[in-house]
């Protein structure tokens, strides 16, 4: 398989204060990177698609001025949770898809996506 | 609509015994189906992936078996021991034209081995 790492694995923060949430690949280019959002006992729900370079694709309901979104290399993507509040608590996991040498990274037959460890945000 | 069923929600088991977890799928264009482990507060880990063409895979004491006609997928585990406990997660993979692949998640099911 292929390593995804986020930083921090976990953060609090007063409501109305902007975090940044960081996903990394550590053995591959990211070309894609993804960002889904879990709350407790559900199951993960995609937030944004970002290609490498390219502006993110927003879900239908994702606010895109509160979720910024930025993927300028093809190792790091950021997301930023702009002026937070306590509904906005959540398990944040990143996933990301891409190449490793002249090979896609994983299996190419199943198109895989690694998932990264999660940022747990909890806004007071 | 493009969705992923799962039973049971939960499930409580001893430690030593097998269970086996359920995945009722209705997605299409199909790619291939995931299942994933999760356990609390971490990411999601990948168990097994098959296509439709597979119809079962093994991963130490996970096996996965896929029925691509009724849509219908299992996740056996066998001799569970506590370190099984977790969320198992149902994935489908629907691709579309131009090569876009969207991920299709079930609610999981939470696994909890006593022993």
């Amino acid at each position: 398989g292929a390593v995804v790492s986020q930083h921090p694995s976990r953060v609090i923060c007063k409501s109305g204060t902007s975090v940044k949430i960081e996903c990394r690949s550590l053995d591959f280019q990211a070309t894609t990177m993804f960002w889904y959002r879990q709350f407790p006992k559900q199951s993960l729900m995609l937030m944004a698609t970002s290609n490498e370079g390219s502006k993110a694709t927003y879900e239908q309901g994702v606010e895109k001025d509160k979720f910024l979104i930025n993927h300028a290399s093809l190792t790091l993507s950021t997301l930023t949770v702009t002026s937070a509040h306590p509904e906005d608590s959540s398990f944040y996991i990143c996933s990301a898809k891409g190449y490793r040498g002249r090979g896609l990274a994983g299996d190419s037959s199943y198109n895989e996506q690694f998932f990264g460890p999660g940022t747990r945000l909890t806004v007071l | 609509k493009n969705q992923v069923e799962q039973s049971p929600q939960s499930l409580i088991i001893l430690e030593g015994k097998n269970c086996t977890l359920q995945c009722n799928y209705t997605v299409s264009p199909f790619s291939n189906l995931r299942w994933y482990k999760q356990d609390t507060g971490r990411g999601p880990v990948s168990l097994t992936i098959m296509t439709f063409s597979e119809n079962t895979k093994s991963n130490g004491r996970y096996t996965a078996t896929l029925d691509a006609d009724t849509k219908q997928s299992s996740l056996h585990i066998t001799a569970s021991q506590l370190s099984d406990s977790a969320s198992y997660i149902c994935v489908v993979s629907a691709r579309f034209s131009g090569g876009y692949n969207k991920l299709i998640f079930g609610a999981g099911t939470r696994l909890a081995v006593h022993p």
